[in-house]
């Protein structure tokens, strides 16, 4: 499978710690997204990588969010001190340089805050 | 929050009719596209579309982009319980920036 994938599919924690979750992109793709999806609406951008280095970062990208790419390839999301309101889908998207449109999505993290 | 308005929020439908659910805006867009999202999963590409009065086809499915860019549609013909899920629709306009709506979702009864 040459898709997006993304670890773990679920995850439930209780509030106050600290989560992370991990996407691998298409592997020719250097631009990588996140969103954040929450019941009965579209995902909504929270940031994204051309190759390595992040350019944007949404306001809903508050500082308990970190995310990183290091290598240019697989990027990770960590969420610190979580809280109840951070329950929702983890989505991620790879896309090609040109074309930045045509965003594919792995299948996403849902995570549940207790 | 969401900018575009996406409607219908629903749909029912018999299996083989037709189905026709539009997004608006009241900014413009460079690009529109149309996923589909199944539940527990993430939102799959449908169509992209990259020019003022575009119509593009996929199958069963044809989308176009508005003429004033600030609108797009997605027709369904003669649908299957396949069909089955919620239709997002997004608008793109710079070098990042993707606004989706909140969603159309399909039911086709057998």
């Amino acid at each position: 499978d040459t898709g997006v994938s993304q670890d773990p599919r679920h995850k439930i924690t209780k509030r106050g710690q600290n989560v992370t979750f991990r996407c691998d992109p298409i592997s020719e793709h250097n631009r990588l997204y996140w969103y954040r999806q929450t019941l009965g609406q579209g995902p909504e951008f929270l940031t994204y990588f051309q190759n390595e280095a992040q350019l944007e970062k949404s306001r809903l990208l508050s500082d308990r969010f970190s995310a990183e790419r290091p290598k240019g390839s697989f990027s990770t999301l960590e969420i610190q001190r979580t809280e109840q309101g951070d329950s929702a889908m983890y989505l991620c998207a790879s896309s090609p340089w040109e074309g930045w449109e045509t965003q594919y999505f792995g299948p996403g993290t849902r995570l549940l805050v207790l | 929050g969401q900018q575009l308005n996406q409607s219908p929020q629903s749909m029912f439908i018999q299996e083989g009719e037709d189905v026709s659910m539009n997004c608006t805006s009241s900014s413009i867009f460079n690009t529109w596209l149309w996923y589909k999202q199944d539940p527990g999963e993430g939102p799959v590409l449908l169509i992209a579309l990259y020019k003022a009065g575009e119509l593009t086809s996929n199958g069963r499915l044809t989308a176009q982009f508005g003429i004033t860019r600030k609108d797009s549609f997605l027709n369904i013909s003669a649908s299957i319980p396949s069909d089955v899920g919620i239709y997002f629709c997004a608008g793109g306009y710079n070098n990042n920036d993707m606004r989706f709506g909140a969603g159309t979702r399909l039911t086709v009864k057998p």
